[in-house]
């Protein structure tokens, strides 16, 4: 158990809808980043918070945003929802000591399924 | 875009045997990450590489990174059925704000 925790931990939709992911980081991690994982294509960075405040951003759609809250859990929202948005999406925090090393502990994720 | 390439993709291979994966990543980068995937579950850090030259090893896995060759390797030494899962490397491209995983190699330990 990495201490990460995600919810849900299975969502299944139809095209069109919104849904929110939840990830709550270890304890005392300021660092919350956010995957997504297909098998078309593979594990992709969509997103990094830290201590509430956004700072890279991946291959993350238009249609999805997320924030980190002054407790420093993170919700994903993914919204106008398509058949190709099914995937494994996992949130990982990080403890980020000045300088590094900047080590992910991953949670279990959420696997959405659009139909 | 910064790519993360490994190889091989899929490895079959034979309890006791040894084996190496590689990982080939297109820009400067000084750390890099190992992960382990079992299937249907999340990722869990195996290795971190600080720096040219750096190895770490646990067990039967030994993970090295030459950051001028921009190539990191992952050994397998007598494999067991238990090393069987999805490995990942991963590098970090900006002080841990942007991470770029490779394709991942799936390994069966064969009895």
């Amino acid at each position: 158990d990495s201490g990460v925790t995600q919810t849900p931990k299975h969502l299944i939709t139809a095209t069109g809808q919104r849904v929110t992911l939840r990830c709550s980081p270890r304890s005392g991690d300021l660092s919350v980043y956010w995957y997504q994982q297909s098998l078309d294509q593979g594990l992709q960075f969509l997103i990094q918070y830290y201590n509430g405040e956004e700072r890279a951003k991946g291959n993350i759609l238009e249609r999805f945003s997320a924030q980190q809250f002054p407790d420093l859990h993170s919700e994903l929202n993914l919204s106008s929802l398509e058949l190709g948005d099914s995937a494994l999406y996992f949130c990982a925090s990080s403890p980020r000591t000045s300088g590094g090393p900047y080590e992910q502990y991953f949670g279990p994720g959420t696997r959405l399924t659009v139909t | 875009e910064l790519k993360v390439e490994q190889n091989p993709l899929f490895l079959s291979m034979q309890e006791g045997k040894n084996y190496t994966i590689y990982c080939n990543y297109s820009t400067t980068s000084d750390r890099l990450y190992w992960y382990r995937q079992d299937p249907g579950k999340s990722l869990e850090s195996l290795f971190v590489l600080l720096s040219n030259g750096a190895v770490k090893q646990e067990g039967r896995l030994m993970a090295s990174l030459d950051t001028k060759a921009r190539l990191s390797t992952l050994h397998i030494t007598a494999a067991v059925h238990d090393l069987s899962a999805t490995y990942f490397c991963a590098v970090d491209l900006w002080a841990g704000n942007q991470f770029y995983f490779g394709t991942g190699t799936s390994l069966t330990v064969i009895p």
